[in-house]
């Protein structure tokens, strides 16, 4: 079964740049990211690899490289503090499969 | 869009829980339906999904058996049948719409949870 890889904790400055990983994607899947705020249920924050839903920033992209996925927040605010998942769709098994989740500290 | 789970609480383990997701805001019989876990700080798993229809249904190996995973059309809502729980099955269940995003398939709205304590 797949695993998805990503990094426990990162932490930046406000304004400057985060990029959080998500390696071990499945070949010619995409990836969506959600964010979840302490208490809160998770929200989609980014689909299919590198599109934005309606509402959300354009402080926040995505993209992908051969088998890890990225999202890049830019001028991080407050905010932004959240535990970020990224989730592949397995078009094998239909199962849904997420990482592991990355804490965005703000410092 | 919402989605409003109900049916959580205690159970002792190898008991039996049955949760249900009040949906409304979108045509309930158009769009298949899943429910993800969340065990007290961990991170997310994803439990069942049903389709549109209630014809196709899937389920994680860890709850294959003993989970089913059902949807209600007069009420809107989507039904998850656990028995035989485990301790460690302790978590917040949320319900969530899956949807067709782009090229895959992902989760564009979520409920806010229900808790499922599991004793031992």
């Amino acid at each position: 079964s797949y695993v998805l890889t990503q990094p426990p904790s990162v932490s930046v400055a406000p304004g400057q740049t985060a990029m959080i990983t998500c390696g071990g994607t499945i070949f010619g899947s995409k990836t969506d990211w959600y964010q979840q705020k302490p208490g809160q249920a998770p929200a989609l924050v980014m689909y299919d690899d590198s599109d934005r839903p309606s509402g959300i920033p354009e402080r926040f992209s995505g993209s992908k490289s051969g088998n890890t996925a990225t999202l890049t927040i830019s001028r991080v605010e407050a905010g932004d503090e959240a535990d970020y998942y990224c989730q592949v769709w397995d078009s094998g098994t239909a199962h849904v499969l997420f990482g592991a989740g990355t804490k965005l500290t703000v410092l | 869009v919402r989605l409003v789970e109900s049916g959580g609480g205690l159970v002792t383990s190898g008991g039996s829980l049955r949760l249900s997701c009040a949906t409304s805001g979108f045509p309930f019989s158009s769009y298949s339906l899943s429910w993800v876990r969340q065990a007290p700080g961990k991170g997310l798993e994803w439990v069942s999904s049903i389709s549109s229809t209630g014809a196709y249904i899937y389920y994680a190996d860890s709850v294959k058996g003993r989970f089913t995973i059902s949807r209600d059309r007069a009420t809107s809502s989507v039904i998850l049948q656990m028995n035989a729980l485990r301790a460690e099955e302790t978590a917040v269940y949320y319900c969530a719409r899956l949807q067709l995003l782009g090229s895959g398939w992902g989760c564009d709205f979520w409920g806010q949870g229900t808790l499922v304590t599991v004793s031992s």
